[in-house]
């Protein structure tokens, strides 16, 4: 069965600090992985999505992910973090019949 | 951008009343899902629809759950009797075709069952 799972429960950060956030993967198909982002008192967006092709992934608003599939591992990046990046983070794999399953959430603080 | 769009934002109720969340998914997808969030935990899968039916559905989705799509716009779920347990934000999320395409997300209702 597909399944995701992220390491960090919270993470907490400086302005400008780099940002690597983990997920890794259990998926028995084609691999199509997603990060979705949720901010204070907002609904889920998407931030990014791989299906093929190259396995750096660019996201919005300077994010990115690479996709390893030795590691199993598709894990969100951001060179320098801001204050408005603060959010929960989801990363998500297909289920059947076009559903998500998602992570438990990374949980990200930024410090002004 | 298209939106979905749920009502109510937040619905307080007592326990073992019948509550009903809307949502009006965007008007040219056919799939409609509902996702739900406890405070603190992940986001859950509950139920997947299409063609006026259910088409999956979770553990979670006992019977207590119902969903339905009384009117060709709007997209309800219906808890029949609420358990204190059913406080979470309701996600109601919506896609044209279910392969590979990124699903819309309603904004949520927050729901508090007391």
């Amino acid at each position: 069965a597909q399944s995701v799972s992220q390491h960090n429960h919270h993470v907490i950060l400086s302005e400008a600090a780099s940002l690597e956030l983990g997920c890794n993967y259990s998926y028995g198909g084609t691999v199509n992985l997603f990060w979705y982002v949720q901010y204070p008192g907002q609904h889920l967006q998407l931030l990014l999505k791989y299906f093929s092709g190259d396995p750096l992934v660019k996201g919005i608003k300077g994010f990115e992910a690479e996709f390893i599939k030795s590691k199993f591992s598709f894990n969100l990046r951001k060179p320098s973090v801001q204050w408005s990046d603060t959010a929960e983070y989801f990363c998500a794999v297909p289920g059947s019949q076009g559903n998500l399953i998602f992570g438990k959430g990374t949980k990200l603080s930024v410090k002004p | 951008e298209p939106e979905v769009t749920q009502t109510p934002s937040h619905q307080v109720t007592q326990m073992g009343q019948e509550v009903i969340l809307r949502c009006v998914p965007i008007s040219n997808h056919l799939y409609f899902y509902w996702y739900r969030q406890i405070l603190g935990q992940k986001v859950e899968f509950l139920v997947s629809f299409y063609n006026n039916e259910i088409s999956e559905k979770s553990e979670i989705f006992d019977d207590q759950f119902s969903v339905e799509r009384p009117d060709g716009s709007n997209f309800t779920l219906k808890i029949r009797s609420t358990k204190l347990e059913d406080s979470a934000m309701y996600f109601c999320a919506s896609i044209q075709s279910p392969v590979n395409e990124k699903l819309f997300f309603g904004s949520g209702t927050q729901l508090s069952v007391l």
